[in-house]
């Protein structure tokens, strides 16, 4: 199987534009579709990103998602930061079989 | 719109069976596939498996021989067993909705399990 690999920490200023990367270990980036969740402290993740660069209702434009074949990797980017953008961010796809795999998160501060 | 809601015991005691309930409000259980997802305190989310309301299953290799799933269509609901629990199956388990394999779309807000004697 594969894996997903975030940065474990990223920070930017509020007003400033921050992309976190999730790079998969083997096969294509562009097989699976990935997804991208926020998770602010003691609450429940939630879908910011699906099916690489879709946005659920109700999440703000200023949040997008891309795949790069070239670098196998997909990338959440947070522009306009505020801080309640302040959280952990997870990336998400699953393999042949349809079994989840989860990059182990990235935290993001806004300072 | 769709809200998901997990209960179940808090506490468990080490070698017992953990048993979760995950109740969907707002629309039909039918027609999707549900998983369940845990997170221990301070850790990363690790995937638990899937229950498609037909009753097919997937689970993650490294549960599987401990996992088992069921649905409820006429209760709109879907559950998680966990046999022989030890302490490291202490976590934040949550449940989801997925649009398709893999792309889940609405969690609930999650429910802490202790293993402890």
């Amino acid at each position: 199987n594969f894996m997903l690999t975030q940065p474990h920490s990223v920070s930017e200023s509020p007003g400033k534009t921050v992309t976190i990367s999730c790079t998969r270990s083997s096969g294509s980036i562009a097989s699976n579709y990935v997804q991208w969740y926020q998770q602010r402290p003691g609450s429940a993740p939630t879908t910011v990103i699906y099916e690489d660069n879709q946005r659920p209702s109700g999440v703000p434009d200023r949040f997008s998602g891309s795949i790069d074949s070239s670098s196998n990797s997909a990338s959440l980017t947070i522009s306009g930061l505020k801080t309640e953008d302040e959280a952990d961010y997870y990336c998400q796809s699953y393999d042949s079989s349809n079994l989840w795999v989860f990059g182990g998160g990235t935290k993001l501060t806004v300072l | 719109q769709v809200q998901l809601q997990e209960s179940g015991p808090g506490l468990v005691k080490p070698s017992e069976t953990l048993s979760l309930t995950c109740t969907v409000s707002g629309g039909s259980i039918s027609s999707y596939y549900w998983s369940w997802i845990r997170q221990p305190a301070g850790k990363g989310l690790e995937w638990i498996g899937r229950i498609y309301t037909s009753g097919s299953t997937n689970y993650n290799p490294s549960l599987k021989s401990r996992v088992t799933m069921s649905v409820d269509t006429s209760k709109n609901q879907f559950s998680l067993k966990l046999s022989s629990v030890t302490a490291a199956d202490t976590a934040v388990y949550y449940c989801a909705r997925e649009i398709s394999p893999g792309v889940p779309d609405v969690w609930g807000q999650g429910t802490t399990v202790t293993v402890s004697s």
